[in-house]
């Protein structure tokens, strides 16, 4: 079956822009999750939806970075005025609700945000 | 504070041999999940493991096994006969206590499989 789709892949920003990036999850899968990883670095967990609700939202680093998620199905990350240090790859993962405990989450190909 | 360790920045091996990833673990809760990701060039993120703390027992996967001690905070990866394919940036991750669905990466390593 289909696994998680981002897009667009690749992005292009000056500073002072806002972008929105996309995730399909999974068909099914209950949770989405975004995470940040910086080059050379491991993920960092920004937020956490469960169907529409945005249980867990401890990691998005300012308030310039909003996540939604409307209808519990495709999410979008948006990130006003966009700064050289929001240059990263945004990852997008979902998972199936029921394993109990941690749910396995399974990651998309990511989105390479370059702000320049 | 959950944390987690992957001291090896960087392991380059010759095809056919084994190697071991290091993952040493910091957490005071007694329920935890830890997992193996594996990151090729491609970049999406590729599930590999999902252990909980009162499963102990070490587990085979083909070529793949883990080795999970509780009692040092480790929970490390080896790859038997090594193949190019195997050439990826491999992460391993811990879940939050409060929201298990959580997790913390490491740094990762870099594992360089050459022929």
């Amino acid at each position: 079956g289909a696994g998680v789709s981002q897009s667009p892949r690749y992005k292009v920003a000056k500073r002072g822009q806002d972008v929105a990036l996309r995730c399909d999850p999974i068909s099914g899968h209950v949770s989405l999750f975004w995470y940040q990883q910086a080059l050379g670095q491991g993920p960092e967990f920004l937020t956490y939806f469960q169907n529409e609700a945005q249980l867990d939202k401890s990691g998005l680093p300012s308030d310039r970075f909003f996540a939604e998620r409307p209808e519990g199905s495709v999410s979008t990350l948006k990130i006003q005025r966009t700064q050289q240090e929001d240059s990263a790859v945004y990852l997008c993962a979902s998972s199936f609700l029921g394993q109990g405990g941690a749910d396995t989450q399974y990651f998309g190909p990511g989105t390479r945000l370059t702000v320049l | 504070a959950q944390k987690v360790t992957q001291a090896q920045t960087e392991i380059s091996v010759v095809e056919k041999e084994d190697v071991t990833l290091d993952c040493v673990y910091e957490t005071r809760d007694t329920t935890y999940y830890l997992f193996w990701y594996k990151q090729p060039p491609s970049g999406e993120l590729v599930f590999l493991i999902r252990r909980n703390s009162f499963d102990e027992q070490n587990e085979i996967s083909g070529r793949y096994s883990w080795n999970f001690q509780k009692s040092t905070s480790s929970f490390n990866f080896t790859i038997t006969a090594s193949q190019v394919v195997d050439s990826a940036v491999y992460f391993c991750a811990l879940s939050d206590p409060y929201n298990f669905n959580k997790f913390y990466f490491g740094s990762g390593t870099k594992l360089n499989v050459k022929p």
